[in-house]
């Protein structure tokens, strides 16, 4: 029930093209959902975050599409860039569980040029 | 504007040593989260704590580690008598009030010999 499956495990996108990560969740308690990005030797960077009362949210080139009655939620990055490769991660938290971060398991995305 | 700050970035330790890794907050962040890393791998909670108070412990080994938040300086995860299977990168995080975005810094890699 504390679960986050995240896929696919790997992506390859050409330049210029849309990069779509999915995730899904079990437990319906989850009221937070971030995504980060995180280069090798990095730490995650914060870069979009839903909670379930919208359907989409988008900043930038970088858009969460929400579907609360499937458990899903993903990621797509417009116009991906060479500069956007990286490892994503897809997370959820609570309020009952003082909002710990639970983890999806990453997708590695290379944009090639 | 300093973000979360993390020392020291890399760790050598011997079996049996100790391992301490400091971690200041964000000014003005008052919640502070820690995280474990293996390669390839999520990150996973280990404990939540606020300015002098542990919170939620619930992903902390009970033995070898500790973790403490005090009035003054910065957050310090401690882990003693340390194995090989704790070589790993340690993350933490730190956000204005609970349910906000959490912040990373860089990290600490305590690799243990």
């Amino acid at each position: 029930q504390q679960q986050v499956k995240q896929s696919p495990q790997s992506l390859i996108v050409q330049k210029g093209g849309i990069s779509i990560i999915n995730c899904a969740y079990e437990n319906t308690a989850f009221d937070y959902f971030p995504w980060y990005q995180q280069f090798p030797g990095k730490g995650p960077a914060l870069l979009i975050a839903i909670r379930p009362d919208v359907s989409e949210k988008k900043e930038g080139r970088f858009t969460i599409s929400f579907n609360k009655s499937a458990k899903q939620f993903s990621l797509h990055i417009m116009d991906s860039q060479p500069g956007d490769s990286a490892t994503y991660f897809c997370a959820a938290s609570r309020k009952g569980s003082n909002y710990q971060l639970i983890w999806g398991a990453g997708t590695k995305l290379i944009i090639k040029p | 504007n300093a973000g979360v700050m993390q020392n020291p970035r890399h760790l050598v330790r011997r079996r049996g040593q100790e391992a301490r890794l400091r971690c200041s907050p964000m000014k003005g962040h008052s919640h502070v989260y820690w995280y474990r890393q293996l390669p390839e791998e999520g990150l996973k909670f280990m404990v939540y704590l606020q300015k002098e108070n542990i919170i939620d412990e619930s992903g902390m080994p009970k033995e070898r580690f500790s973790a403490e938040f005090p009035k003054e300086g910065p957050s310090i995860l401690r882990i003693q008598q340390v194995v090989r299977g704790d070589s790993a990168a340690y993350f933490c995080a730190s956000s204005p009030n609970a349910g906000d975005g959490q912040y990373f810094g860089p990290g600490t890699r305590l690799t243990v010999t």
